[in-house]
């Protein structure tokens, strides 16, 4: 069964970090990208970053310097890091798993999501 | 960075109806396009990516079309369980979502 799942809600001060994890399994994870998706309350969808499957990462430029992804090949886990937190950004943070697209043998980029973990929620106060 | 909006953000509509969502890019993004619902307190579930292509498992009253920068979502017969909001999502340089669409009684 394909699936990725989640570490646990954390609780965090302003101008900590946290670092939530997502183990996949039932598919090679070195063969897809994983991104990370953030969820404020009663708000949209938020793009983080990723990492591809060569492990090069791509972040979105307000997280730039903030963000960093990471993973495990042996043990098939993604990390997520998020440095200098703020209250606003209490969210539900979620990985979400992407095929590649290619052309011709080279990579072009990530596929939609169509494996999503359960979301993990960060609540960020004094 | 490429913007998406979604129009309307709003939509009042009952089983039965045909409903169609708009998502305009603020560039041409081929057919580098998702689209996704979200029920409240669930994940978001892909519907169709590439712009028309149907997820396996999705109900074929589900299709979608476009490609530059406008797209379309179409519900042929909506159903209690398509009561949600709905994202697109570009993919075409880095990745972006638009602000949703919540389809309500």
């Amino acid at each position: 069964q394909v699936q990725v799942v989640q570490s646990g809600a954390e609780v965090k001060k302003p101008g900590a970090s946290v670092k939530v994890s997502c183990k996949a399994s039932g598919y090679s994870s070195t063969s897809f990208y994983m991104h990370w998706v953030r969820q404020a309350p009663g708000q949209g969808l938020e793009w983080m970053g990723n990492i591809s499957p060569d492990g090069s990462t791509n972040y979105a430029q307000k997280f730039q310097g903030r963000l960093t992804v990471t993973r495990d090949t042996s043990t098939g886990t993604f990390y997520m890091e998020l440095r200098s937190l703020r209250s606003e950004e209490t969210a539900i943070y979620y990985c979400a798993r992407s095929a590649m697209i290619t052309l011709g043998g080279v990579l072009v980029g990530p596929d939609a999501f169509d494996i999503w973990g359960q979301g993990t929620l960060v609540s960020v106060s004094s | 960075d490429i913007q998406l909006t979604q129009s309307p953000s709003f939509l009042s509509a009952s089983v039965g109806d045909r409903v169609t969502i708009t998502c305009r890019a603020s560039q041409d993004i081929r057919g580098n396009l998702a689209w996704y619902h979200q029920k409240p307190g669930k994940a978001p579930k892909l519907l169709i990516s590439a712009a028309s292509t149907l997820q396996s498992g999705v109900p074929s009253r589900f299709s979608g079309s476009g490609s530059g920068t406008e797209f379309t979502l179409t519900i042929s017969s909506l159903q209690p369980e398509d009561f949600a909001t709905y994202y697109c999502q570009q993919l075409d340089s880095l990745i972006t979502f638009g602000p949703g669409t919540t389809v309500d009684i």
